[in-house]
């Protein structure tokens, strides 16, 4: 099935820096979702956005959707230890129930 | 709080055995879901249900069925299990009108 490219894999960062990560298709999306996953554990919903152009924020994390549909991007502010995790984007075309997956980027914050 | 459960976090089988795999969400949900995740590949869709007795495919049906008597409760069901089939067992469900997709945590399945 068609995955997302999501990038970077995975990145290692001082705490307190900025983090950023993003996801492109080759299909125009109408719904993003971004997610983290902890070690062993289901992934969490963190923001979710329905418009192209849309900028949402929970906490210290920022969320867009692209304008064209086909990216969004998820930024960090001010990275702390318990941010390390998996980030999964996925993206949901019109007329389906179905959502795909991007492959995760791995975060890894040193203290 | 949405609340998806998983009947099992680990879960040990033998090739050939029937496994089930029960989830339950106390939403009200009309949508459900079962995905695979396994390193470098992603999540993978096993098989959606968006209303009871209702199921459609996913991406990698072969080997799974699944059942939703319930609005509440969607059951993975290996027939007989191989050892291909390893793997954490993600379900998931949503509204049908934010179509935001909760998870479970989860749970690991080895087949030996």
């Amino acid at each position: 099935g068609q995955q997302l490219n999501q990038s970077p894999q995975s990145m290692f960062i001082q705490e307190g820096e900025d983090v950023s990560m993003n996801c492109t298709s080759s299909s125009i999306f109408n719904t993003w979702l971004w997610y983290k996953q902890d070690p062993g554990e289901g992934p969490v919903l963190l923001i979710a956005l329905y418009k192209a152009g849309e900028l949402t924020s929970n906490g210290r994390l920022t969320a867009q959707f692209g304008i064209t549909r086909k990216d969004s991007f998820l930024n960090i502010s001010a990275s702390i230890p318990s941010d390390v995790g998996i980030y999964f984007c996925a993206g949901r075309a019109s007329g389906t129930y179905k959502y795909i997956f991007g492959t995760g980027t791995r975060l890894k914050v040193l203290a | 709080d949405v609340k998806v459960t998983q009947s099992s976090r680990y879960l040990v089988k033998r090739t050939g055995e029937k496994v089930f795999l029960e989830c339950v969400q106390d939403m009200d949900h009309e949508n459900m879901f079962w995905y695979r995740q396994d390193p470098g590949l992603g999540l993978r869709l096993i098989y959606f249900s968006y209303d009871v007795k209702m199921k459609e495919k996913g991406d990698i049906p072969e080997g799974y069925s699944v059942s939703r008597e319930k609005k509440e409760r969607f059951s993975l069901i290996l027939e007989s299990a191989s050892t291909n089939q390893t793997s954490m067992y993600l379900c998931a469900s949503s509204p049908s009108g934010t179509n935001e997709q909760y998870f479970g945590p989860g749970t690991r399945l080895t087949v030996t």
